[in-house]
């Protein structure tokens, strides 16, 4: 069975600083790959995918992710996050062939100013 | 598009009660999922449907939960009896077919039985 681990439960950082949230699955068969994120409150919004094609893929709100197959990693990145970033981030992993999407624990990301 | 519509979006009820939770996905989506999302476990899918269909069940805690999808634009979530346990936001998500499969969520249902 597919598992998804996001290695940080939370990560605080400063207003404009860059982040990195990491997220390794278990599976190296063919995947696809998607990072969602929660606001309180709310319910999870994509915010980018990886199906095929390039490594790194860009999504909403400035955000970024690489696919490493060989780590079996999809981290993702911002290079200057804002306050209303904060907010809780999923990795999730759908083998090819599956319906159903594996979901990580999920990663706090807290912005101070 | 509306996006997909959860109602009530809060349930206070007692221990015992039966509560019923209900989900319109996107039109044109085909795939329905139903998740609970917790503290103590993070985000558990409870049950999918495909045309209607249920086609994995296997994260329905016990008999006390049962789902249904009668047409294309409506499913239910049904605790009977509740317990204080189930208190939990209950998220209703749908896609479409096609390579991407990627979820359009709903904003939840936060339950809380006293």
């Amino acid at each position: 069975a597919q598992s998804v681990t996001q290695l940080d439960s939370q990560v605080p950082v400063f207003e404009e600083a860059p982040v990195e949230l990491r997220c390794n699955y278990s599976s190296s068969v063919s995947v696809y790959l998607f990072w969602y994120v929660q606001y309180p409150n709310q319910g999870l919004q994509l915010l980018l995918k990886y199906l095929s094609g390039s490594t790194l893929v860009k999504g909403i709100n400035g955000f970024e992710a690489e696919f490493n197959k060989s780590q079996t990693s999809f981290h993702l990145r911002k290079p200057s996050v804002h306050i209303s970033d904060t907010a809780e981030y999923f990795c999730a992993v759908r083998p090819g062939g599956s319906y159903i999407p594996t979901f990580g624990r999920g990663t706090s990301l807290i912005v101070h100013p | 598009d509306a996006g997909v519509i959860q109602s009530p979006r809060h349930e206070v009820t007692e221990m015992g009660q039966e509560v019923t939770l209900r989900c319109k996905p996107i039109s044109g989506h085909n795939s329905l999922f139903w998740y609970r999302q917790t503290m103590m476990r993070g985000l558990e899918l409870l049950i999918y449907f495909n045309n209607n269909v249920p086609i994995d069940d296997s994260g329905m805690p016990e008999d006390r939960f049962s789902a249904k999808m009668p047409n294309a634009s409506f499913s239910t979530l049904k605790i009977q009896p509740s317990e204080p346990r189930d208190s939990a936001v209950y998220f209703c998500a749908s896609s479409s077919g096609g390579n991407s499969y990627e979820q359009y969520f709903g904003p939840g249902t936060r339950l809380t039985v006293t």
